[in-house]
């Protein structure tokens, strides 16, 4: 199975702020990676697919980058609303696998 | 809109079977790839399985033999049927469409608690 180690796993910015997620895979996944956004209570929500493709209505404030084993997820400028758990997702093999997910709170 | 609503949890004893439900509009369930996820209380996403348009399924190592995902075309209905469950298989069950190995849309998920 193909592991997903996403860093860190909570962080707190303030508003405004950049705000940079790292996830790596444990083996070459070319692009094929996913970032979902999941606020408390809620369904997780598909923020950007294939690594850097920016998903329909999402705020140009989220992008992602990265290929092989190192992809890393930014929100440029912390907005409140942005407080969720955040979780990449990788599909170069079955099973499907999740980083363990990043907390991100206003300081 | 295209979505899609699960049903079915509930609380049920160790050993004992559940079937969730996963009713879509919008689109059509034989067309697309379709799969469950699960979140254990506190916990991160956990891949459960997946039936492709072909009617193929793959399940996670985890419920492999225990678990079993079909569709009703008839009634655009995608299920899950979980036997032999575990106090390790507590979590709120998502479905969702898998469009491009992309999960999306998601349902609002339903719990299932196992207990005595």
């Amino acid at each position: 199975d193909i592991q997903m180690t996403q860093s860190p796993s909570s962080l707190s910015a303030s508003v405004g702020d950049r705000v940079t997620i790292t996830c790596q895979a444990s083996q070459d996944i070319s692009n094929y990676l996913n970032w979902y956004q999941q606020k408390p209570g809620k369904a997780p929500k598909l923020l950007i697919y294939a690594a850097s493709n920016l998903e329909t209505g999402v705020p140009s404030r989220f992008g992602g980058s990265g290929s092989g084993t190192d992809f890393t997820f930014t929100i440029s400028s912390l907005q409140p609303e942005d407080i969720a758990t955040y979780y990449c997702q990788q599909y170069d093999n079955l099973p499907l696998t999740f980083g363990g997910g990043t907390k991100v709170e206003i300081k | 809109e295209v979505q899609v609503v699960e049903s079915g949890g509930g609380l049920v004893q160790p050993g004992g079977s559940l079937r969730l439900s996963c009713a879509a509009s919008g689109f059509t369930v034989s067309n697309n790839y379709m799969t469950w996820v699960r979140q254990a209380p506190g916990k991160g996403l956990d891949w459960v399985s997946v039936i492709y348009s072909a009617g193929t399924t793959y399940y996670s190592d985890s419920v492999k033999g225990r678990f079993t995902i079909s569709r009703d075309n008839s009634k655009n209905t995608l299920y899950l049927q979980m036997n032999s469950l575990r106090a390790e298989d507590t979590a709120v069950y998502y479905c969702a469409r898998l469009l491009q190995w992309r999960f999306d849309p998601w349902g609002q998920g339903t719990l299932v608690t196992v207990s005595s």
